[in-house]
């Protein structure tokens, strides 16, 4: 089962693009890239899904390089409302595992 | 509307005392799964079922019994629950594993 690894937190202010960076070294051919976020006392809401190159949607893209270890979920022109907790995701088998998450910080 | 629905939201209980909480979907979803989600770990998955009488162990097993005796219904079952099961669950089901999740909207579980 691939496990993901992305950083504990980051901070940053309204109007700017967001990076988050996600590691999967173990991941499999069959395996799709999957990115979540979560409000405090919420289920995790879907964002945007991929397998290769770059996937867009209206509210995030998803870059994933030839070598597919890791993803890119970039948010752009962020608002106070996009502070939220951010999970990748390795979906091929049966069983999921998120990882811990990043804890995303939008300031005015 | 197409969603998960947790009974209840809220729960406090005693060890020992058995306990049920439901999870029912109504987009005719294969695939459902329970999580629980506590401070610095993040999600970890405790159960999911692949479809009616196909269920299998997550990563966070112990202490919890399932079943899936209906497409639309998946039970979370502490036979005897603990202090350390206190936490905050989720069910979420998708058509496939690779589809997007549809999360309930949580379960909070105290056990005193």
């Amino acid at each position: 089962l691939a496990k993901t690894t992305q950083p504990i937190s980051m901070d940053s202010y309204e109007g700017q693009e967001v990076n988050i960076t996600c590691s999967h070294n173990n991941i499999a051919t069959n395996d799709y890239i999957t990115w979540y976020q979560q409000f405090p006392s919420q289920g995790p809401r879907f964002i945007i899904q991929g397998y290769k190159t770059k996937v867009t949607n209206e509210v995030a893209s998803l870059f994933i390089p030839a070598d597919r270890k890791s993803s890119t979920l970039s948010l752009p022109r962020v608002s106070l409302s996009d502070t939220a907790v951010y999970y990748c995701l390795v979906e091929g088998g049966t069983a999921l595992i998120f990882g811990k998450g990043t804890t995303l910080s939008v300031s005015s | 509307e197409a969603q998960v629905t947790q009974n209840p939201r809220y729960l406090i209980t005693v060890t020992g005392k058995k306990l049920t909480v439901t999870c029912s979907q109504n987009m005719n979803h294969e695939y459902m799964s329970w999580y629980r989600q506590d401070p610095g770990l993040g999600l970890r998955q405790i159960y999911y079922s692949m479809n009616v009488e196909v269920t299998d162990k997550g990563d966070v097993p112990e202490g919890y019994k399932v079943s899936r005796k209906e497409k639309r219904n998946f039970p979370l079952i502490l036979e005897s629950p603990s202090p350390n099961q206190t936490s905050l669950y989720f069910c979420a089901s998708t058509p496939t594993p690779r589809r997007e999740q549809y999360f309930g909207p949580g379960t909070r579980l105290t056990v005193t």
